[in-house]
């Protein structure tokens, strides 16, 4: 049973464009992050959110919590090829200390 | 400053062998981690660890064993390794319980099972 659905699984878009990516469930969450993924590599945190409602702002990227904490979403402003990477939301919930991911957006922005 | 380490990087391996994934973090965080991630699947928690000697399964723990004996070392091994094991294996680590502390991840273990 996947907790987190992520969608799109994968969007290539071009340089300049604007996106948005969600991650959905039927569970509530007490938090949620966003992290991002480049070949090769480790997940990196962006941001977590904690509050219903809650935006946050990372340069060109929106991050949104829904009110209900059941759902985010990630909106890129003007993408840059630098965006190129694979997305995860990633949620923890109160009775327990795991995180559980989504299967992820793969992203690549076109110069 | 070396921070969350994974080894070996790259192993090859053949069914029935067991093997064993080392992490070892700098920073003395209480919790450390392993997941897989597979095509398809994403990141699927297969242990976790809250202390030295206090351990705890995940999603996908079968064919995996544990131990943490130590609270900068979290080897992971496979008892007796399988094809359906062939993954990237990720350890990572977080500071205390609270699930809104950041997961720092090691570069990751390329698995093959022949």
């Amino acid at each position: 049973t996947q907790l987190l659905e992520q969608s799109p699984q994968f969007l290539s878009i071009q340089e300049g464009e604007n996106l948005t990516v969600y991650c959905n469930s039927s569970s509530v969450f007490s938090s949620l992050q966003w992290y991002r993924q480049e070949p090769g590599e480790g997940p990196v945190l962006l941001v977590t959110v904690v509050t219903g409602g809650e935006v946050k702002k990372l340069k060109r990227l929106t991050f949104q919590f829904g009110d209900a904490r059941k759902d985010s979403s990630l909106h890129i402003t003007a993408a840059q090829p630098g965006d190129t990477g694979l997305y995860l939301c990633a949620g923890g919930m109160n009775r327990d200390d795991k995180i559980i991911f989504g299967k992820g957006t793969r992203l690549h922005i076109l110069p | 400053d070396a921070g969350i380490t994974q080894s070996p990087r790259y192993k090859i391996t053949e069914t029935g062998r067991q093997v064993t994934l080392m992490c070892h973090q700098t920073w003395s965080h209480s919790y450390m981690f392993w997941y897989r991630q597979d095509l398809g699947h994403g990141l699927r928690l297969i242990y976790y660890s809250a202390a030295a000697d206090i351990t705890d399964k995940g999603e996908v723990s079968d064919g995996y064993v544990v131990s943490r004996s130590k609270t900068e070392n979290f080897p992971l091994t496979l008892e007796s390794a399988t094809r359906s094991q062939t993954s990237v294996y990720f350890c990572a680590s977080r500071v205390g319980p609270s699930s809104t502390g950041e997961l720092f991840f090691g570069e990751g273990s390329r698995l093959t099972v022949l």
